[in-house]
């Protein structure tokens, strides 16, 4: 069974500051992996979309990598504001599976 | 706005009630889920459709739990004879048929008291 862990589960930092949410997967046959925010009490919104064939993925500031063997994805985030403040999940879909499998999120406060 | 609908957004009732939840996915999108997410955790899979055919249920969904996608548009999901432990927020999800990028709706939230 699939099981997608995030490290730390909570993360403050100062405005302006780069950082990096961890994600990692137990099966590494996976199709491909996304990333998502989330907003308190809302929906979520789709950021990155990684294949299974491809390294790295970028958007603005957001850059997420993936690593099949190692079973890791990395989601950077450079020059940080207030408003990146939300909850932030990976999610990997694996083979011929429909869903999503999603960790328990990282929640990112940014101080202004 | 051609995202992701679903209503209502927020649904409180009594144990035992009945309750009924709807999503439109975004046009032309072949692919249906719907998926529950409780207080401090990821969401989790319910059941998924491709156009009005039922392909997926995880056995998170009970006998109480019903989902429909009449004509291949909307869906609804429907929790019969609910119990406190139903509260979370239900979430729908659409993609297109050649695609794997899902794209979530606001979400209802079920409060059973």
């Amino acid at each position: 069974k699939q099981e997608v862990t995030q490290i730390p589960a909570a993360l403050s930092v100062p405005e302006g500051e780069n950082l990096v949410l961890n994600c990692s997967f137990t099966d590494s046959a996976i199709y491909n992996l996304q990333w998502f925010r989330q907003d308190p009490g809302k929906g979520l919104t789709s950021l990155l979309l990684i294949q299974s064939s491809q390294r790295e993925q970028t958007s603005g500031r957001l850059n997420a990598s993936l690593d099949k063997s190692s079973g890791r994805s990395t989601l950077y985030i450079a020059a940080s504001q207030p408003g990146d403040s939300a909850t932030y999940l990976c999610a990997v879909r694996v083979g011929s599976a429909r869903q999503l499998t999603f960790g328990s999120g990282t929640q990112l406060t940014v101080l202004p | 706005d051609t995202g992701v609908s679903q209503d209502p957004r927020h649904k409180i009732t009594k144990r035992g009630q009945n309750v009924t939840f709807r999503c439109d996915p975004i046009s032309e999108h072949n692919r249906l889920y719907w998926y529950r997410q409780t207080l401090g955790q990821g969401p989790e899979f319910l059941t998924y459709f491709q156009n009005e055919a039922q392909l997926e249920k995880s056995r998170l969904l009970s006998d109480r739990f019903s989902a429909e996608r009449p004509k291949g548009s909307f869906s609804t999901l429907e929790i019969q004879r609910t119990e406190q432990g139903d509260s979370a927020m239900y979430l729908c999800a659409s993609s297109p048929l050649e695609y794997n990028e899902q794209f979530f709706g606001p979400g209802t939230r079920l409060t059973v008291l």
